[in-house]
C-alpha cells in the first residue's frame, strides 16, 4: 500500500495559479500512475489528469488542457499539480490518487488527504 | 460518460440496496465503485466490476458488463450510509458517475 501526503490548503485570487504537491511513500515499485481528482463543494468527483512518475509523461482531461501542468520528481516520489488562470469554479478539494493497474483492471486504491484550494478576490 | 441512478435513496438498516451505473459506451469490465463518507476521501470498494477490495465486507457486490453495472448492498448497515460513485478505467479521461447518496429512512 502507498501513502500519499499532500501539501496544505491555499487561498488564491482569480487569475492566479496554484501548485500542490503529493509525496508518495511505502511502494517502491513505481509501476503506478499518480492522478489528480477534484471535488467542488457538495459536488461529485472530477478526474483532472495523471502522470507515471518513472516515465514523466502526463495526460490531461480536455477540460483542463492548457492550464493544468502535472509533473513528477521520481527521485523523491513527489508529484505536482499546477493549475493556472484560476476562477471561482476552481474552488475545490484536490485529491492526489494512486491508480493501481494490471492487464485486467485499473483502480484508484490510495487517496491523499486532499488539499483545499479556495479562489476568492 | 457515466450515469448513476438514483441520485439519492433512503433506506433502513437491513434493507437490500441496488445502485445502477450506465456507461455511454462499453467499458468492458473496467468499472469500479467507491464509497465516500462526509469529510473523508473516497474509498475503493469494488474494482473490475465485481472484485472486492481487501477488507470490504461481503455484503457489497458488483455485477454487470459492457455498459450496465450494479452495486448491491445485501443488508444495509449503519456504517454504509454514504455516497457511492462508479468510475470507468478503460479509457482516458477517467470518468465518474454523478454519485448516489444513501441516507437513513
Amino acid at each position: 500500500q502507498v501513502q500519499l501526503v499532500q501539501s496544505g490548503a491555499e487561498v488564491r485570487k482569480p487569475g492566479s495559479s496554484v501548485k500542490v504537491s503529493c509525496k508518495a511513500s511505502g511502494d517502491t515499485s513505481n509501476t503506478y500512475s499518480l492522478n489528480w481528482v477534484r471535488q467542488a463543494p457538495g459536488q461529485g468527483l472530477q478526474w483532472m489528469g495523471a502522470i507515471i512518475p518513472i516515465f514523466g509523461a502526463p495526460t490531461y482531461a480536455p477540460t483542463f488542457q492548457g492550464r493544468l501542468t502535472i509533473t513528477a520528481d521520481k527521485s523523491t516520489g513527489t508529484a505536482f499539480m499546477d493549475l493556472s488562470n484560476l476562477g471561482s469554479e476552481d474552488t475545490a478539494l484536490y485529491y492526489c490518487v494512486r491508480e493501481h493497474s494490471s492487464l485486467k483492471f485499473a483502480a484508484f486504491d490510495s487517496w491523499g488527504q486532499g488539499t483545499l484550494i479556495t479562489v476568492s478576490s | 460518460q457515466m450515469t448513476q441512478s438514483p441520485s439519492s435513496l433512503s433506506a433502513s438498516v437491513g434493507d437490500r440496496v441496488t445502485i445502477t451505473c450506465r456507461a455511454s459506451q462499453s467499458v468492458m469490465n473496467y468499472l469500479n465503485w467507491y464509497q465516500q463518507k462526509p469529510g473523508k476521501a473516497p474509498k475503493l470498494l469494488i474494482y473490475a466490476t465485481s472484485t472486492l477490495q481487501s477488507g470490504v465486507p461481503s455484503r457489497f457486490a458488483g455485477s454487470g458488463s459492457g455498459t450496465d453495472f450494479t452495486l448491491t448492498i445485501s443488508s444495509l448497515q449503519p456504517e454504509d450510509f454514504a455516497t457511492y460513485y462508479c468510475q470507468q478505467s478503460l479509457v482516458v479521461p477517467r470518468t465518474f458517475g454523478g454519485g448516489t447518496t444513501v441516507d437513513i429512512k
